[in-house]
């Protein structure tokens, strides 16, 4: 059982332009939020995280929106650079507002091209 | 301030073989968890261990074990290997309020 799902298992965005990344969960005890970047034969890279009592985190180029009614979060990248090009994984967690015991989605392979 | 460092990259064993993997966490993080991501399940959660004790387990069968030292360096081992264990291992720290950092991850190939 996929508890957070990402459904778009591609994304290609032209540079310049907004990079929208969604991710939905189905457990209602997830109160924290991460978004990671990944590079092939690396790990993991921290991007952005937001709590549940908040609906929106924002860093820079990047903003992460929770919907906690609908169980759906996304990733808002603006302006999209080359350097974004990575595969981006949403996670999530229900210990307490902690990132302990992360469940991660399957993730979703941006391309952002010139 | 140092990365997560795992050891080795890269390793190869054989089926029925038990393997150990290492990684020392950021300084002053006290928490250390292991992941496993395969290409069909993706990235899962094995355990945490945080001032030496389990405090979390992912659904893993026993074979896979785990323990923390004095230093918060982690050791995680993997006993009667099967081709499925086939995967990138990687380890995670963080302190009690900080985010999770990843290490570059360990290799492992059964053969």
């Amino acid at each position: 059982d996929q508890q957070v799902k990402q459904n778009s298992p591609s994304l290609s965005v032209q540079e310049g332009r907004i990079s929208i990344l969604n991710c939905d969960y189905t457990n209602s005890m997830f109160d924290y939020f991460l978004w990671y970047k990944k590079y092939p034969a690396e790990g993991p890279t921290f991007l952005i995280s937001i709590s549940s009592i908040k609906d929106k985190n924002e860093d820079g180029r990047f903003t992460v929106f929770l919907n906690k009614s609908a169980k759906h979060l996304s990733l808002h990248i603006v302006p999209s650079q080359p350097g974004d090009s990575a595969v981006y994984f949403c996670a999530a967690s229900a210990e307490s507002g902690t990132a302990s015991k992360l469940t991660f989605g399957t993730g979703t392979r941006l391309q952002v091209t010139l | 301030k140092a990365g997560v460092t795992q050891t080795p990259r890269y390793l190869i064993k054989t089926r029925g073989q038990q393997v150990t993997l290492s990684c020392s966490p950021i300084s002053g993080h006290r928490s250390v968890s292991w992941y496993q991501q395969t290409p069909g399940q993706g990235l899962q959660f094995l355990f945490e261990y945080f001032s030496e004790t389990q405090r979390n387990k992912g659904n893993f069968p026993g074979r896979f074990s785990g323990r923390q030292f004095s230093n918060s360096r982690s050791e995680m081992n993997v006993s009667t290997l099967e081709l499925g264990d086939s995967a990138l291992y990687l380890c995670a720290s963080r302190d009690v309020n900080t985010e999770a950092f990843f290490g570059q991850g360990t290799r492992l190939t059964v053969v």
